[in-house]
């Protein structure tokens, strides 16, 4: 089955680091992608992690993957105000079950100045 | 280009009434996603274009609902017979068959009154 889960919100102060957590069920999936939303928005594209590597690291942003646990996080460093939006973690799964995205209800960053 | 482009961006209709929304792809992009976003929620995928053939469907894209890609570059969702429930963010979405990440247009917002 498809399900992605993540945790509702996370408040952090400005210059932090932030780690924003999600799980996801289908062993099988190929890539695992990270999203960010602002307020009335489309969704922008962060990064994303093919499913045979543990690790990505992007400018401020990390991705770690635990396939064994089925568990993905985005660490962003030094969180800014301008981080503050919706962030998704969404899972591709194989071919055979089409090309959709299946994704997460969304984790709320509220970053504190 | 500047990115994937949607029309209009907000839609208010009465219950009842039929509404269009189009999508503009990247240029160079093959593949069109069409996918909605209810408050609180990540999106969930209603259907899927390869050029102009549309290869996959989700359960939630009622009969109500039909989208077509005439010549394989813009697309169109239109919606008959609006209920409030329809009320939503419509995103669509663009990608090449490979990396095939997708990238997001602004949305439209529809309201059913």
């Amino acid at each position: 089955g498809e399900d992605v889960e993540q945790s509702l919100f996370l408040s952090v102060r400005e210059g932090d680091s932030s780690v924003i957590n999600c799980t996801y069920t289908d062993s099988s999936s190929t890539y695992l992608y990270w999203y960010k939303q602002e307020p009335g928005a489309g969704l922008q594209l962060l990064t994303y992690i093919f499913s045979n590597m543990d690790m990505k690291q992007d400018q401020r942003l990390t991705v770690l993957l635990n396939k064994k646990d089925k568990h993905l996080s985005l660490r962003i460093a030094d969180t800014q105000t301008g981080d503050s939006a919706i962030y998704f973690c969404a899972e591709r799964p194989p071919r055979e079950y089409g090309n959709k995205l299946v994704f997460g209800a969304g984790t709320i960053l509220r970053v504190k100045s | 280009d500047t990115g994937v482009s949607q029309d209009p961006r907000h839609k208010i209709t009465k219950r009842g009434q039929n509404v269009t929304f189009r999508c503009d792809p990247i240029s160079e992009h093959n593949r069109l996603y069409w996918y909605r976003q209810t408050l609180g929620q990540g999106p969930e995928f209603l259907t899927y274009f390869q050029n102009e053939a549309q290869l996959e469907k989700s359960r939630l894209l009622s009969d109500r609902f039909s989208a077509e890609r005439p010549k394989g570059s813009f697309s169109t969702l239109e919606i008959q017979r609006t209920e409030q429930g329809d009320s939503a963010m419509y995103l669509c979405a663009s990608s090449l068959a490979v990396p095939g990440e997708q990238y997001f247009g602004p949305g439209t917002r529809l309201t059913v009154t």
